[in-house]
């Protein structure tokens, strides 16, 4: 069935370094690829999302590249701030249906 | 961003019991709405999918007869999990679908709801 790997499970970082996660999706139908990021006991929070259509995105501190030949896209942090301390899932859908397959998900520490 | 609400936050119930858990999308409305399950440092787990005016999708392994989905309304899909067991403990969050035209389909979540069954 449709599968999203991701990667790292953890990541550390020091304070102003950069945070790169990658995932990999499976179903070559998926054209929406969107990242959330989930604090302790919290809801998952949309932070940026790309679709199929273009191959990166950028928010500030953040960005997303897709490489739908590969059916790679990354999530990339810069400047990385303690706030940033979270778990960050990405996630792939759009496959005709709304359902979204979800990735393991990243723990990510920013090092003051 | 939309707003998806969840009640209750939390609930602590005994062996056997149900438990009812409310998703309203409180500024537009959701034809289509997802319950998830996230176990303790896991990831999201879909569960199902609702869908307003006919019979919830099952994901593989999800028991239909012990988690019942009803999508009353477009802005109201309700969970409830049926002689909850201390293995349905877990953090059930819903999920709700706005279309926008320019924009297209994202998907906003609720706050979550922590189950304890004792």
């Amino acid at each position: 069935g449709e599968n999203v790997e991701q990667h790292p499970s953890t990541l550390s970082v020091q304070e102003g370094d950069s945070a790169v996660i990658k995932c990999t999706y499976s179903d070559s139908a998926s054209n929406y690829f969107p990242w959330y990021k989930q604090e302790l006991g919290k809801r998952p929070q949309l932070i940026i999302d790309i679709r199929s259509n273009v191959g990166e995105k950028k928010d500030q501190r953040i960005a997303v590249t897709l490489n739908k030949t590969a059916k790679h896209f990354s999530l990339h942090i810069t400047e990385t701030q303690p706030e940033d301390s979270a778990v960050y899932f990405c996630a792939a859908g759009g496959s005709g249906t709304y359902k979204y397959i979800f990735g393991t998900g990243t723990r990510l520490k920013v090092l003051a | 961003g939309a707003v998806v609400s969840q009640h209750p936050s939390w609930v602590i119930c005994k062996s056997g019991t149900s438990v009812k858990i409310e998703c309203r999308s409180l500024d537009f409305q959701a034809t289509t709405m997802f319950w998830y399950r996230q176990f303790p440092k896991q990831s999201l787990m879909l569960m199902a999918t609702s869908n307003e005016g006919s019979k919830a999708t099952y994901e593989q392994g999800v028991e239909k007869d012990k988690f019942l989905i009803n999508h009353a309304s477009l802005t109201l899909s309700t969970l409830t999990v049926t002689s909850a067991h201390p293995e349905d403990s877990s953090f059930y969050i819903c999920s709700a679908i706005l279309a926008q035209r320019e924009l297209g389909e994202t998907q906003y979540f609720g706050p979550g709801t922590r189950l304890l069954v004792l």
